[in-house]
């Protein structure tokens, strides 16, 4: 479909492990975003990609986190040394850029689940 | 800072009732306030915006929000609601990079 793809959409791993998340957004969009949605938080922003580059990174919550993304396409969310409190689902949006009005897009998320 | 609230953890309504879901805003300067709308297991469902002109807009599948100023309020409404439309919704207002800062959510459930 012409929607944002994620991947994979269920992620079980034992807590010390990296995990990398995929997002593929819609053909066109510049402007990447990606939030967390947990129980006790709601729904966070983590990282802002325009193009290849991301001008705000203030909600990755910690060093552990990481993200890039490559031919102002595809975006990759890496967590190392996974917690159990990284346990959430992980949301991926995209929009022709920021400064449209046109609404962002989201995918269905990965639920990632720290054993 | 700008934030968005919404007062309501839960709102039931029964159907063929009108339905409102509450959201108030502060921002500076002029507010980008969006609906979202998120069903289990999926990602979030965009309903409408107001970023300028008529405070009552139109969205998707019957909704309409209206904006006031005056009282910082972006209230979700629809006049006669469905037990499809049990959901989870969001207000978010939008930020100058883009980035949408969300309500903590309404759940509300339509019973027949």
């Amino acid at each position: 479909g012409a929607g944002v793809s994620q991947s994979p959409s269920n992620k079980v791993t034992e807590k010390g492990k990296d995990v990398e998340l995929r997002c593929d957004p819609i053909s066109g969009h510049t402007a990447l975003y990606w939030y967390r949605q947990s129980l006790g938080q709601g729904l966070e922003f983590l990282i802002y990609f325009q193009g290849n580059s991301a001008p705000d990174k203030s909600g990755l919550p910690s060093d552990r986190f990481s993200a890039e993304r490559t031919g102002g396409s595809v975006s990759t969310l890496t967590i190392q040394r996974t917690q159990q409190e990284d346990s959430a689902v992980y949301l991926c949006a995209s929009s022709l850029d920021r400064n449209s009005n046109q609404p962002q897009h989201f995918g269905d998320g990965t639920r990632l689940s720290i054993l | 800072a700008q934030s968005v609230a919404q007062p309501e953890d839960q709102v039931n309504v029964a159907e063929g009732n009108p339905l409102t879901v509450k959201c108030t805003y502060s921002v500076s300067g002029n507010p980008y306030l969006f609906w979202y709308v998120q069903y289990p297991n999926r990602g979030l469902q965009f309903l409408l915006k107001y970023i300028t002109g008529d405070n009552l807009v139109k969205g998707s599948y019957g909704f309409e929000a209206e904006f006031n100023k005056s009282q910082t309020s972006f209230h979700l409404k629809k006049p006669s609601a469905l037990v499809s439309d049990s959901a989870l919704y969001f207000c978010a207002v939008r930020d100058a990079w883009g980035k949408l800062q969300f309500g903590a959510g309404t759940q509300v459930v339509v019973t027949p």
